[in-house]
């Protein structure tokens, strides 16, 4: 069965630190896998995704993953953290119409 | 612009009361879903329809109910079973974009709250 895996439930850096945010997923092919940021009482908005090619992605507001198919991780990084990052992290794997959510990753930045 | 409306923002819901919450897109998806989220719970399964007319339960569809007599329109109702309905519910729609693959829009979320 798909699942999705985010170790870290909550995740306290300082601002201008770098940061990595931890996914695993288990899936019986090459899936695509997502990261979405979620602000307080707001929707989740799309970082960045993968479903070929470069292993290394790119997204918005300066935050990368890379895929590595032997570990089956899909880890999101960010070289310095900005106050504004502050926010929840998820994690998914999708696959056809079936999308499948890790249970995210608060994420706090102090000063 | 394409994308997914929710409506009301907040909602207000006495016991016993049974409550609809709207989810519209205009990007043409086939495939919509229904989430509960709680605290540090992530993101949970309630309903989904992948065609018209026709649609799942998720993993904890009990005291709610959805229809899907349009491509546009997947409207949640909380009936009066569902004991615990104080949370943030999201609407998401699925779909490819031409040389994209998959990808989930989401609406920004009603947040129910029963007084």
């Amino acid at each position: 069965a798909q699942s999705v895996t985010q170790p870290d439930i909550h995740i306290t850096v300082s601002e201008g630190a770098s940061l990595e945010l931890r996914c695993n997923y288990s899936y019986g092919a090459t899936p695509y896998l997502f990261w979405y940021v979620q602000s307080p009482g707001q929707g989740l908005q799309l970082l960045l995704k993968y479903f070929s090619g470069d292993t290394l992605v790119q997204g918005i507001k300066g935050f990368e993953a890379e895929f590595k198919r032997s570990q089956s991780s899909f880890n999101l990084r960010k070289p310095s953290v900005h106050w504004s990052d502050a926010a929840e992290y998820f994690c998914a794997v999708g696959s056809g119409n079936q999308f499948y959510f890790g249970t995210g990753t608060s994420l706090t930045v102090i000063p | 612009d394409g994308g997914i409306t929710q409506s009301p923002k907040y909602l207000f819901r006495k016991e016993g009361q049974n409550v609809t919450l709207s989810c519209e897109q205009n990007l043409n998806h086939d495939a919509m879903y229904w989430y509960r989220q709680d605290p540090g719970q992530g993101l949970r399964l309630i309903y989904y329809s992948q065609i018209v007319n026709d649609f799942q339960k998720g993993d904890i569809a009990e005291g709610y109910s959805v229809s899907r007599e349009k491509k546009e329109s997947f409207p949640l109702t909380v009936t009066s079973a569902q004991k615990n309905p104080t949370a943030f519910y999201l609407c998401a729609s699925i779909g490819r974009r031409q040389g994209m693959g998959t990808e989930a829009f989401f609406g920004q979320g009603t947040r129910l709250t029963v007084v």
